[in-house]
């Protein structure tokens, strides 16, 4: 079964505008962390923010913030101020298990979504 | 986090022939990780590349076709072996827990090998 479910393949944004990219996740594990990358056209990941299972606040990394819904199982990753080189595939991804414990499982990736930033 | 850098960072190969690709970190890791992504699709991860011990491959994927070699705690290499039109692909390595820093649980990725076979 899909851990990552991205449900948007593409999207659309102009620039300075915020742009919202869902993320759900399914896990029966208490324990799990949750990231987000970017991949551009030249195909490197970027890494962007981590929610861990347990933190008490929503992840914040300068115009990056997370909103972490546990109880709905989402993560949704909201760029403020888009600019033009967001334009990008954005990956959400989980890894489920406790740190530093051999229950620490691999890194799951989602479909991604594909951000077009527009002038 | 780390810098890694990935050669070559992109080839075109024949057919039935073999790549290796080298991963380097510029500081010790404890685990490095080896990904392919296929046109338009997600990543998958191939294996952990252990030091000093055989890689830990996943479903799908076997020695015999990836061999992985990582010697020390800064490199690692991937080869593709006797390729064919559906190993083109981006090939991915990614590094986590930095030796002598205080742990954290992101793994940081190279630039990647975008590989196309004939």
């Amino acid at each position: 079964a899909q851990k990552i479910t991205q449900t948007q393949p593409g999207m659309f944004v102009q620039e300075k505008e915020a742009v919202t990219l869902d993320c759900t996740y399914d896990t029966s594990d208490p324990s799990y962390g949750l990231f987000w990358y970017k991949q551009p056209s030249s195909g490197e990941m970027i890494f962007l923010i981590y929610q861990g299972s347990y933190d008490q606040q929503n992840a914040t990394e300068g115009r990056y913030s997370l909103n972490f819904q546990k109880a709905r199982k989402s993560a949704n990753l909201v760029i403020s101020a888009s600019q033009l080189g967001d334009s990008a595939m954005y990956f959400c991804a989980m890894r489920e298990g406790r740190l530093l414990t051999d229950s620490w499982g691999k890194l799951q990736f989602g479909a991604g979504t594909q951000v077009v930033v527009t002038p | 986090s780390a810098v890694i850098s990935q050669k070559p960072s992109r080839d075109i190969c024949q057919r039935g022939t073999s790549l290796t690709i080298q991963c380097q970190v510029d500081s010790q890791v404890t685990m490095m990780f080896w990904y392919r992504q296929q046109p338009g699709q997600s990543l998958t991860l191939i294996a952990t590349a252990n030091q000093g011990s055989e890689a830990t491959y996943e479903s799908g994927f076997v020695i015999d076709k990836f061999p992985i070699s990582r010697p020390n705690l800064t490199f690692s290499t991937l080869t593709v072996s006797n390729m064919s039109p559906e190993d083109s692909s981006i090939y991915l390595c990614s590094v986590e827990d930095l030796v002598g820093r205080e742990f954290t649980d992101t793994q940081y990725f190279g630039p990647g090998t975008r590989l196309t076979v004939l």
